[in-house]
């Protein structure tokens, strides 16, 4: 059980471009989504949380005009990255809970984006 | 400001030597400590959540543990397969807040 997946998993873009990514919990219902950025060999930063049918909650720093997030259902949350620039590029991860009197967040297989 | 920090930052054993990984943690209304294990290029995998001081998890050669400040990733007769990056994360009244990992190298 609690199983997260998200689409897609490389994505190539060219600057100025938008892309979306989908993150999705398979066998369970999402009650809140978390969206992180990690560069490579630094832990995990959290951009923003999402409860479904809410505006999401973006970290200090974080463009959120930039980075789009909609979580429309109890099993799906997307990130939409508005006019790349080579910065973006990164590894998104998403992350979900239950809600069920647990706080332990499982993790999507998260996406590898390169902005050219 | 809630923080987590990890040591090592990189650890190599050989086959079967049995180790400890650490982290200490400085949050305030600690909702949980989590351990999770990432591979490279892979989101991180749930391994174990502790809840209070003394809480103790096992899973296979894995066992963690936890006091007020810090809590231990034992590995113990680790294999090559074990290798991986630890990620430790605390749960604070606010946030998630990650540690910045142990990379760990079993070399048979």
């Amino acid at each position: 059980g609690a199983v997260v997946s998200q689409h897609p998993s490389r994505v190539i873009c060219k600057s100025g471009t938008s892309v979306k990514i989908e993150c999705r919990s398979l066998d369970f219902q999402a009650t809140t989504m978390f969206w992180y950025r990690q560069f490579p060999k630094q832990s995990l930063m959290l951009m923003a949380t999402s409860n479904e049918g809410s505006k999401a909650t973006y970290e200090q720093g974080v463009e959120k005009d930039k980075f789009l997030i909609n979580h429309a259902s109890l099993t799906l949350s997307t990130l939409t990255v508005t006019s790349a620039h080579p910065e973006d590029s990164s590894f998104y991860i998403c992350s979900a809970i239950s809600g069920q009197g647990t706080d332990t967040q499982y993790f999507g297989p998260g996406t590898r984006l390169t902005v050219l | 400001e809630d923080q987590v920090t990890q040591s090592p930052e990189a650890l190599r054993l050989q086959e079967g030597e049995s180790s400890s990984l650490n982290c200490s943690y400085t949050v305030s209304g600690l909702r949980g400590l989590f351990w999770y294990r990432q591979d490279p290029g892979k989101g991180p995998e749930f391994l174990f959540t502790l809840y209070s001081a003394g809480e103790e998890k096992e899973k296979e050669r894995l066992k963690a543990t936890l006091t007020k400040k810090e809590s231990f990733l034992h590995i113990t007769a680790p294999k090559p397969e074990d290798s991986a990056t630890y990620l430790c994360a605390a749960q604070g009244a606010q946030k998630l807040v990650f540690g910045q990992g142990t990379r760990l190298t079993i070399n048979p």
